[in-house]
């Protein structure tokens, strides 16, 4: 079945322990990206990365990093949690950058820093 | 910057009704539109793209059209069930890097 994958599904931490939340996806999808959404503000962008090796900021970067050294994974790394990093966050792909590629999108993970 | 609007903010309608939600976004520079569904608790899940230079698409009950000149987009959804209850959101996909979303519709539909 193709699908985006995310783990863990919930996570509760505390300030300043790093954690990473890992995305995969089956579909051989060049283009994966990681959104948060919160009340009031929506989805929004934090990462993206065209290919393997290649990656960017999107609107809210601060406090995330990322890594792409394989098509197929695309982790978001927390290096010191803050509160303000509660959310629900998802990961997305397509199969390239065009106006015909449908983005999916993964379960989700709803994490909480106290 | 891109801005994208939907309105109402919630819905709710009985079983059978066909109803109309809206979205707009403010430039009319975008590759496409897609229109996602959100369970509670749950992912984003697709249901329609719409590419720039298409007016309308159609899947089973939905369809959406896609007017770039006013910046408006609508979702068309026929003879609702209550299994239709659900967030709907819109996006609007201006460049090659990311989406830009609305903030949905919550739909309820009552049987």
């Amino acid at each position: 079945e193709a699908q985006v994958t995310q783990n863990p599904r919930y996570l509760i931490t505390v300030t300043g322990k790093k954690l990473t939340v890992t995305c995969s996806q089956n579909m051989n999808h060049e283009y994966m990206s990681w959104y948060r959404q919160d009340p009031g503000l929506g989805l929004r962008q934090i990462y993206y990365s065209m290919n393997v090796e290649v990656t960017d900021k999107g609107d809210v970067p601060e406090g995330y990093k990322v890594s792409r050294k394989e098509k197929r994974n695309f982790p978001l790394i927390l290096e010191s949690p803050s509160p303000n990093q509660t959310s629900l966050y998802f990961c997305a792909s397509s199969f390239g950058r065009g106006s015909t590629d449908t983005q999916y999108f993964g379960p989700g993970t709803r994490l909480t820093v106290l | 910057k891109q801005e994208v609007t939907q309105i109402p903010a919630a819905l709710s309608v009985p079983e059978g009704e066909n109803l109309v939600l809206n979205c707009s976004f403010t430039d009319s520079a975008i590759y496409n539109l897609q229109w996602f569904r959100q369970d509670p608790g749950k992912g984003l899940t697709s249901l329609l793209l719409i590419q720039s230079s298409q007016r309308e698409q159609t899947s089973g009950r939905l369809n959406a059209s896609l007017d770039k000149s006013s910046g408006r987009s609508t979702l068309y959804i026929a003879a609702s069930q209550p299994g239709d209850s659900a967030t709907y959101l819109c996006a609007v996909r201006p460049g090659a890097q990311k989406l830009v979303f609305g903030q949905g519709t919550r739909l309820t539909i009552n049987p």
